[in-house]
């Protein structure tokens, strides 16, 4: 299975402010997924991060809020932008390399805002 | 959209029984996932379903891809202290390539 590197691993941030997180695969992956668990709660899918066009964002998510880039199959960045107490979460990425061993996360960078 | 069910919410019990747990759905899927996230980190990939009926196991987990393709359990025999964690179902959404995932299942083991 893929290898997924993100981070920071976590951090604590101002309101208003912007954090972006990065995630690196070990191997080219033609999707990326970006998700959002809040505390004590499951996890939610933020938007599938595709190489060469603009990432496609779930229901109540927006890309002003969440941008994402793609440059290349092994790399992606979330940015969290003008952040907010209600942004404090766990922000987690995935790939999908296939097969038995699916969908890889990687180990989430946790989200503090003050 | 698709949505699963999943219970129990939480679980405490003593080092050595057994543990079960199950998701539901009211729509079909064609591939169930378990996953067990440890406290900070990421969910990792138990035991993976892809055929109506079909019972896997990996050491003491086993779990079953019920025949109706609505439901899906994930048993641990023996339970140990590092069995604690959080415990997520999980499957291909409507479009296939995105994963829903169950609400969780918090396991604690008193040994």
């Amino acid at each position: 299975s893929a290898v997924i590197s993100q981070k920071p691993s976590r951090d604590i941030c101002q309101r208003g402010t912007s954090l972006t997180i990065q995630c690196q695969v070990d191997s080219q992956v033609t999707m990326m997924f970006w998700y959002r668990q809040q505390p004590g709660q499951s996890l939610t899918l933020i938007a599938t991060a595709n190489q060469g066009s603009e990432a496609t964002y779930e229901s109540g998510f927006v890309i002003d809020k969440f941008p994402i880039s793609r440059p290349n199959l092994t790399f992606s960045t979330l940015t969290v932008s003008n952040m907010s107490p209600e942004d404090s979460s766990i922000y987690l990425c995935s790939v999908d390399t296939g097969g038995v061993n699916g969908y890889t996360f990687g180990s989430g960078t946790r989200l503090t805002v003050v | 959209g698709q949505q699963l069910n999943q219970s129990p919410q939480s679980m405490f019990i003593q080092e050595g029984e057994d543990v079960s747990m199950n998701c539901t759905s009211s729509s079909i899927f064609n591939t169930w996932l378990w996953y067990k996230q440890d406290p900070g980190e990421g969910p990792v990939l138990l035991i993976a379903l892809y055929k109506a009926g079909e019972l896997t196991s990996n050491g003491r987990l086993t779990a079953q891809f019920g025949i109706t393709r609505k439901d899906s359990f994930l048993n641990i025999s023996a339970s140990i202290p590092s069995d604690v964690g959080i415990y997520f179902c999980a499957g291909p959404g409507e479009y296939g390539n995105k994963l829903v995932f169950g609400a969780g299942t918090i396991l604690r083991v008193k040994s």
